[in-house]
């Protein structure tokens, strides 16, 4: 699986947007882009993935670079719950050799 | 429906012996990926199982190994366990083992070795 760049940290006020940005210019046609997030204390929650169009559910959004060179996870009106630390994965359609291959991802950090 | 369910949560064992965790996944999913957690190797990928047979292996020593039964559920065996084994072991499901698919963790057992 392709690697992804991701900021060590960010900081968002709560209830103001964050966009979390991610790069992975080595990207195939055949990558998903999966965003996981990590509580403190829990095991990493599922958030989105996408292909190629932008993608919406009840948590986030995802917006994918026309080129697929990078991606932006979004979190509408942050909370204190979504501070965590935000994992950007790709994995190949397959299922690829190594599973999920987590960086070091996002530490998020949300001010009241 | 009931989430991914790891036991025990917590362990403590000695140097040299032998654990097994547990996992049940989510009922119809087929595939178990089990990772390993430490402050400072991060997440690392342990191994995969669909359908009861290993799919993918990281790249760990032999002392750690796997299975899956016909329900689904799986074990992991790490052997000769050595202090540097303390860790988050994480327990994934997901319902099958392509890309398309997202993965629903459990909440891990943490194991210290002493």
């Amino acid at each position: 699986d392709a690697k992804t760049t991701q900021p060590n940290s960010m900081e968002s006020n709560e209830e103001e947007p964050v966009h979390l940005p991610c790069n992975h210019s080595t990207i195939s046609g055949t990558d998903y882009i999966h965003w996981y997030r990590q509580l403190p204390s829990q095991g990493p929650e599922y958030v989105i993935h996408g292909l190629t169009s932008n993608v919406n559910n009840r948590m986030a959004s995802l917006a994918i670079a026309e080129d697929r060179k990078s991606s932006t996870l979004i979190l509408h009106r942050a909370t204190l719950r979504d501070a965590a630390v935000y994992y950007c994965i790709l994995r190949d359609s397959g299922g690829g050799a190594d599973g999920l291959t987590f960086g070091k991802g996002t530490h998020l950090i949300i001010q009241p | 429906k009931a989430g991914v369910t790891q036991t025990p949560r917590y362990l403590i064992k000695t140097r040299g012996q032998q654990v097994t965790l547990s996992c049940s996944p989510i009922s119809g999913h087929r595939s178990v990926s089990w990772y390993q957690q430490t402050p400072g190797q991060g997440l690392q990928f342990l191994f995969e199982y669909f359908s009861e047979t290993q799919r993918n292996k990281g790249n760990f020593p032999g002392r750690f190994s796997g299975r899956q039964f016909s329900n689904s559920r799986s074990e992991m065996n790490v052997s000769t366990l050595e202090l540097g084994d303390s860790a988050l072991y994480l327990c994934a499901s997901s319902w099958t083992n392509g890309g398309n698919t997202e993965a629903f963790f459990g909440q891990g057992t943490r194991l210290t070795v002493v």
